[in-house]
């Protein structure tokens, strides 16, 4: 079974500051999709970036970007410019390419990220 | 913008009870989702709909059941409650079941049963 490890359970960072939040992941498979959902205090979980494991190329949206590391199966997020707004519980999350069945998105247990002013 | 709305943000229920968690989404997405949240847990898949009254187990299915009687309609049911089974329940929609296709969340509803 695929297991995704987010071995921060908190971060700080001063405001404008850049802060990254580490995630790994095990599988055996070769395709497979990542993610980092932010949860911020009104509960929505909301997509920030995503990764497909065969583009070579790292994800970037505006001040957020990973850092993929396929053979050390690691999928690090990098908020540059912190500002207040981007304090709130943060999950990766991993999808097998495929194989039906359930929807197969596992979750890390999250990482509380606090914005210092 | 997807809207994926449950129907009650806190609810305080008793042990024995049964309870029906509600959740309705507005962008006719064939796949809704059930997750549980608990700290230091994450998230944990109990159902997913594939199609109206269609579903799947997930991860964690034992003492709930799901209804999916209507397209945009998906509810979480909880035979007899437990106090285990107090969490947050976070409801989701797809429009495409696995790949990149991101999964559209609620606000959660916070479950306390005493």
């Amino acid at each position: 079974a695929q297991t995704v490890t987010q071995s921060q359970p908190e971060m700080s960072v001063q405001e404008a500051e850049t802060v990254t939040l580490s995630c790994t992941y095990d599988t055996s498979e070769s395709d497979y999709y990542l993610f980092w959902y932010k949860q911020p205090p009104s509960r929505q979980m909301i997509l920030v970036i995503r990764q497909e494991a065969y583009k070579q190329q790292n994800a970037t949206e505006n001040r957020f970007s990973v850092n993929f590391q396929k053979a050390a199966k690691s999928f690090s997020l990098k908020i540059s410019d912190s500002q207040l707004g981007d304090a709130a519980m943060y999950f990766c999350a991993y999808r097998k390419g495929s194989g039906g069945g359930a929807d197969g998105l596992t979750f890390g247990k999250g990482t509380h990220l606090i914005i210092q002013p | 913008d997807v809207k994926v709305t449950q129907s009650s943000r806190y609810l305080v229920k008793r042990t024995g009870e049964k309870v029906f968690l509600e959740c309705v989404q507005d962008m006719d997405h064939e796949n809704m989702f059930w997750y549980r949240q608990d700290p230091g847990l994450g998230l944990r898949l109990i159902y997913f709909s594939y199609d109206v009254k269609m579903k799947e187990k997930g991860d964690i299915p034992e003492g709930y059941s799901v209804s999916r009687e209507k397209k945009e309609r998906f509810s979480l049911i909880l035979e007899s409650a437990s106090t285990n089974q107090t969490s947050m329940y976070l409801c989701a929609s797809s429009r495409v079941l696995g790949g990149n296709s991101p999964l559209h969340f609620g606000n959660g509803t916070r479950l306390t049963v005493t």
